[in-house]
């Protein structure tokens, strides 16, 4: 099976960087993509495609894959940002993975 | 606007079958992969399977013994059955719309139905 591998948690300031790490066997061959949860709400796609941006997502929002690690950076991290992150690739052997999920608080 | 709309049973037994049905509106049913995915209270996200409007299915090895995912194009609503199920099934279950690269594999997930929760308790 193809796993994928996320902390648990990041913290971050206000108005600062927060960056979340995704690692996963040769995970720069495939593409990433990442989700942001809010509790009691359905998951929303931020990034696809390793680092493009769903309409509607804001610019702070940015991604990067390469080598095992694809990165979820939030530039300038406000306090709605708070949320469950998941990245999710799709893999022969599985079909569709996610990453564990990492809580992000802003504090 | 595509909007996804689920329902099903909330409350089963043990070794009953779970069933879900989730309805697409707004945009086209074909060119997609529509998927069922799962997040047990407090954990992680778990995809399922699969199916597309030409009912080709794709499942998570995992529970591929007791999915079936299935297709009725005439209402542009996909449904999910889980058999045998225990308190180990007990999540939110989401259907979502997968959009296919070029490499025809499910890239991303672009529309989220509201959830279900489905509690399995004797």
């Amino acid at each position: 099976s193809y796993d994928l591998t996320q902390p648990p948690s990041v913290s971050v300031s206000p108005g600062q960087t927060a960056t979340i790490t995704c690692s996963g066997d040769k995970l720069g061959d495939k593409y990433a993509c990442w989700y942001q949860q809010k509790p009691g709400q359905s998951p929303v796609l931020v990034i696809y495609q390793d680092n493009k941006r769903p309409s509607g997502i804001p610019e702070r929002f940015s991604g990067s894959n390469s080598g095992n690690t694809a990165t979820l950076t939030i530039s300038g991290t406000q306090a709605m940002d708070e949320a469950d992150y998941y990245c999710q690739a799709w893999d022969s052997s599985t079909g569709v993975v996610f990453g564990g999920g990492t809580k992000l608080t802003v504090l | 606007q595509v909007q996804l709309q689920q329902w099903g049973a909330g409350l089963l037994k043990p070794s009953e079958t779970l069933s879900l049905t989730c309805a697409v509106y707004g945009g086209s049913f074909s060119g997609y992969y529509w998927s069922w995915i799962r997040q047990p209270p407090g954990k992680g996200l778990e995809w399922i399977g699969e199916i597309n409007r030409s009912g080709n299915t794709n499942y998570n090895p995992s529970l591929k013994s007791r999915v079936t995912i299935s297709v009725d194009t005439s209402k542009n609503q996909f449904s999910l059955k889980l058999t045998s199920v225990t308190a180990a099934d007990t999540a939110v279950y989401y259907c979502a719309r997968g959009q296919v690269d070029t490499a025809m594999i499910t890239a991303y997930f672009d529309y989220w139905g509201q959830g279900t929760l489905v509690t399995v308790s004797s």
